[in-house]
């Protein structure tokens, strides 16, 4: 079965810096991967996907991800962080020909200094 | 509804009694998926729901876990003999399915059901 890595428990970073939040699959093959964000003390929300195509995906609130099959990873990017971009990040990876249910990461924590 | 609804928001119960969470999907979603979200632990995977397909289980961590989804709409999670490893939040998340058959793999996620476990 497919697993996901983020590296990073946490990831701190000053406002208007750019931002990475890394994310690799373990699987090769034709990943459906995803990214979700949860607020704080809020349910989660879907960012971004990639399905196919453009290895560049651009998703909600300027968030992007580049899909490289050869590193086989999935990293968040925004060019410039904000105060209220501080949340937990979750990389997903799915496999419909499989019919299996999405498999995440286990988070990420982000937290933008003013 | 507009989105997916869990009740109640907040359980706190003794350890061995038996606890029901319950999950309202999206209208229209026939994909329904319960996770469990402990801290530092990431998200797992509990059961999975899709039409009239048996359910797949295959995540379920004890035989005190059980889920239904009934007219293939409302879920409910069971918890039978609660013990205090059981201490999590418990988010639904529905998503529609695509004309292939397989869901198509964004989730709409509820805010969750905290389970405390005393």
């Amino acid at each position: 079965a497919q697993s996901v890595a983020q590296p990073e428990d946490q990831v701190n970073v000053a406002e208007g810096n750019p931002l990475t939040v890394k994310c690799t699959y373990s699987v090769s093959g034709n990943p459906y991967l995803f990214w979700y964000v949860q607020y704080p003390n809020r349910g989660l929300q879907f960012l971004l996907k990639y399905i196919t195509g453009d290895n560049l995906v651009k998703g909600s609130y300027g968030f992007e991800a580049e899909f490289n099959k050869s590193q086989t990873s999935f990293h968040l990017k925004k060019p410039s962080a904000l105060v209220s971009d501080s949340a937990l990040y979750f990389c997903a990876d799915y496999r419909p020909q499989e019919n299996t249910p999405l498999v995440f990461g286990k988070g990420t924590r982000l937290s933008v200094i003013a | 509804g507009a989105g997916v609804s869990q009740s109640p928001s907040n359980k706190v119960t003794e350890k061995g009694k038996d606890v029901e969470l319950r999950c309202d999907p999206i209208s229209g979603h026939t994909a329904l998926y319960w996770y469990r979200q402990s801290l530092g632990q990431g998200l797992e995977f509990l059961i999975y729901f899709q039409g009239n397909s048996a359910p797949d289980k295959s995540g379920l961590p004890s035989d005190r876990f059980s889920a239904e989804r009934t007219g293939g709409s409302v879920s409910t999670l069971t918890i039978q003999r609660t013990q205090q490893e059981d201490s999590a939040v418990y988010l639904c998340a529905s998503s529609l399915v695509g004309a292939g058959g397989p869901p198509l793999g964004e989730l709409f996620f509820g805010e969750g059901s905290r389970l405390t476990v005393l």
